[in-house]
């Protein structure tokens, strides 16, 4: 089984300010972790990812984020928020099983920038 | 490449009609999959198809659904008879295959409205 929990519905943030949206996983096995962006009326798009390696992966538009196997989590982040950075964030896992291709995403998370 | 390619962008029908949704893969993307997302339930796995062979359909609501991939280049999800609950926006996404970390590429995105 693999799920996602995406504990908040909307995250407010000042321009400027450090962003993170949060993301827990469960998993049998080891996980591929995944973070998507959807803005208004689009599909989703990829941002980052992580197979393996260092914890700490960096993606696109200055976001990264922090696989911790402890705490099952995989929080996204970016120092300084923009007004455009405001979406739809979706954390996505694929337990790393032969055979298995599909992705559980979470519920996902709004994100407000205030300018 | 276009990327994954989607149509209608924008469907409105009445109750009881047919709705054929369709979708152009990213050429050389073994795996095509069918998502439908809501407000309610978030995002959806219906179907997915590896080499044009419908692996799992477990997420098919019911039997007013269903999905066909013909050849590699072209799949259809239909909705006969179409009912106001079927009212979403009905995404396809495809990744290369079998060892991939699995990272989905998605399409735009079909907004159906059920009267």
């Amino acid at each position: 089984a693999q799920s996602v929990a995406q504990p908040e519905d909307q995250v407010n943030v000042a321009e400027g300010n450090p962003l993170t949206v949060k993301c827990t996983y469960s998993v049998s096995g080891n996980p591929y972790l995944f973070w998507y962006v959807q803005y208004p009326n689009r599909g989703l798009q990829f941002l980052l990812k992580y197979i393996t390696g260092d914890n700490l992966v960096k993606g696109s538009y200055g976001f990264e984020a922090e696989f911790n196997k402890s705490q099952t989590s995989f929080h996204l982040k970016k120092p300084s928020a923009l007004v455009s950075d405001s979406a739809l964030y979706f954390c996505a896992v694929r337990a790393v099983t032969y055979g298995n291709n599909r992705l559980a995403f979470g519920k996902g998370n709004q994100v407000v920038v205030i300018p | 490449d276009a990327g994954v390619i989607q149509s209608p962008r924008h469907e409105v029908t009445e109750m009881g009609q047919e709705v054929t949704l369709r979708c152009k893969p990213i050429s050389g993307h073994d795996y095509l999959f069918w998502y439908r997302q809501t407000m309610m339930r978030g995002l959806e796995l219906l179907i997915y198809f590896n080499n044009n062979v419908p692996i799992d359909d477990s997420g098919m609501p019911e039997d007013r659904f269903s999905a066909k991939m013909p050849n590699a280049s072209f799949s259809t999800l239909k909705i006969q008879p179409s009912e106001p609950r079927d009212s979403a926006v009905y995404f396809c996404a495809t990744h290369p295959g079998q060892g991939d970390t699995g990272e989905l590429f998605f399409g735009e995105g079909s907004r159906l409205t059920v009267l």
